[in-house]
């Protein structure tokens, strides 16, 4: 069972465009958590959420943790080629050490 | 800088064989977690270890085996290799939970893609 679900899978746009990326659950996470991969590397944290309706901002990058704490969106303006990889939602739920739980993942492609 | 090594990138192995895949970390971390990366199914936990020799089952754990003998490294073994082992294989570790259930960073290793044939 699938506890958290990502969308889209893939995307491809042209660089200048914005883009959103959702992550949802029917579980409440007591904190969230945004990786980026890039081939042929492990993910690297890009931001920890914790607090119901939080948004944080990396540079163009926005995360938003919702008010009920079952979801979270990553939110790019203006993407770049630099910006394409595989990014990772993953939420720990209540009670669970330090165990995640990870999305299935979007691959995001940003064409020059 | 802190880092997570895997014992191989690349791993051709045949249906039947017993396989080790060595992770170390240099972090002085509790946690290791060793995972299976498919596509579009994301991360998927085997198994994970909160202290030397302590380990507990992910989501996945038919098939394979963890040993933990020193706190900065921890082994996946697969007794016998099956071809839907066929995947990359990540290990992470990192500190302990902290208060009021605010997870900290886990750091990956790099990857082994593992064949078998």
């Amino acid at each position: 069972t699938q506890l958290l679900e990502q969308s889209p899978q893939f995307l491809s746009i042209q660089e200048g465009e914005n883009l959103t990326v959702y992550c949802n659950s029917s579980s409440v996470f007591s904190s969230l958590q945004w990786y980026r991969q890039e081939p042929g590397e492990g993910p690297v944290l890009l931001v920890t959420v914790v607090t119901g309706g939080e948004v944080k901002k990396l540079k163009r990058l926005t995360f938003q943790f919702g008010d009920a704490r079952k979801d979270s969106s990553l939110h790019i303006t203006a993407a770049q080629p630099g910006d394409t990889g595989l990014y990772l939602c993953a939420g720990r739920i209540y009670n669970q050490g330090g165990k995640l739980i990870f999305g299935q993942g979007t691959e995001l492609s940003v064409k020059p | 800088d802190v880092k997570v090594t895997q014992s191989s990138r690349y791993l051709v192995k045949r249906t039947g064989e017993k396989v080790f895949l060595e992770c170390v970390q240099d972090m002085d971390h509790e946690n290791m977690f060793w995972y299976r990366q498919d596509p579009g199914l994301g991360l998927r936990l085997i198994y994970f270890s909160y202290d030397v020799k302590m380990k507990e089952k992910g989501d996945i754990p038919e098939g394979y085996s963890v040993s933990r003998e020193k706190k900065e490294r921890f082994s996946l073994i697969l007794e016998s290799a099956s071809t839907n082992q066929t995947s990359m294989y990540l290990c992470a570790s990192s500190p302990p939970a902290g208060l009021a259930g605010i997870i900290y960073e886990q750091y990956f290793g790099p990857g082994t893609r593992l064949t078998v044939t």
